[in-house]
């Protein structure tokens, strides 16, 4: 059974803090997103790695920054969170060929106080 | 950049009634368009996909219609059941190395018993 896992399901966390999200993938694929889910809004991409220590910007990715030292693990990192940050994360992996399906870990429902 | 717009936003039918949600893509590279639903508190999974080079693709009581033309691409659920209710959120794809999944910004879809 192909897995993602994000390292917490919740978390809350103070303005100001440094957060860093996990993400480890057991598929050998080589692409792996974090993406930003908030009602009405849909998915949105904040970063995404094709390769280890390859990363390029998705759609939204100020305020945040990503970290790929291993082909099975992806982290999000929050330099400093504040509350606009709250929000649903969910990171996902991806074969490098077409048509292959995206895989999604559980997300992580991050609050900022 | 690119850009999947999805429509509607919510939508209730009866259940046993047809439901079709609609969406348009920007980027004209794009070959790859998936489907996935969201049931409340899960991650996101894929129902259905179509690839380019194919203008409709059914599987069971769903199908997906593509019109590389006007970049349009559409769900649609027969006889719809109460456990169809979830959210759905098309996506659009290249493939290839940069294999990123731009989504639309989902239809929530309830089916009313």
């Amino acid at each position: 059974d192909v897995k993602v896992t994000q390292s917490s399901r919740y978390l809350v966390k103070r303005t100001g803090e440094k957060v860093f999200l996990e993400c480890v993938q057991d598929m050998d694929h080589e692409n792996m997103f974090w993406y930003r889910q908030d009602p009405g809004l849909g998915l949105r991409l904040i970063y995404f790695s094709y390769d280890v220590k390859m990363k390029e910007k998705g759609d939204i990715p100020e305020g945040y920054s990503v970290s790929r030292e291993k082909k099975e693990r992806f982290s999000l990192i929050l330099e400093s969170a504040s509350t606009n940050q709250t929000s649903m994360y969910l990171c996902a992996s991806i074969d490098q060929g077409l048509a292959t399906e995206a895989f999604f870990g559980q997300g992580t429902r991050l609050t900022v106080v | 950049g690119e850009n999947v717009e999805q429509h509607p936003s919510t939508l209730s039918v009866q259940e046993g009634d047809s439901a079709v949600i609609k969406c348009t893509y920007s980027d004209s590279a794009s070959n790859y368009f998936p489907w996935y639903k969201q049931e409340l508190g899960k991650r996101p999974q894929l129902i259905i996909d179509i690839r380019s080079n194919v203008g409709e693709k059914k599987d069971q009581r769903i199908a997906v219609t593509l019109n590389k033309t006007a970049k349009h691409f559409s769900l649609h659920i027969t006889e719809t059941q109460p456990e169809d209710s979830a959210v759905y959120f098309c996506a659009a794809s290249r493939g290839g190395a940069t294999n990123k999944l731009i989504f639309g910004t989902g239809t929530l879809l309830a089916v009313q018993p």
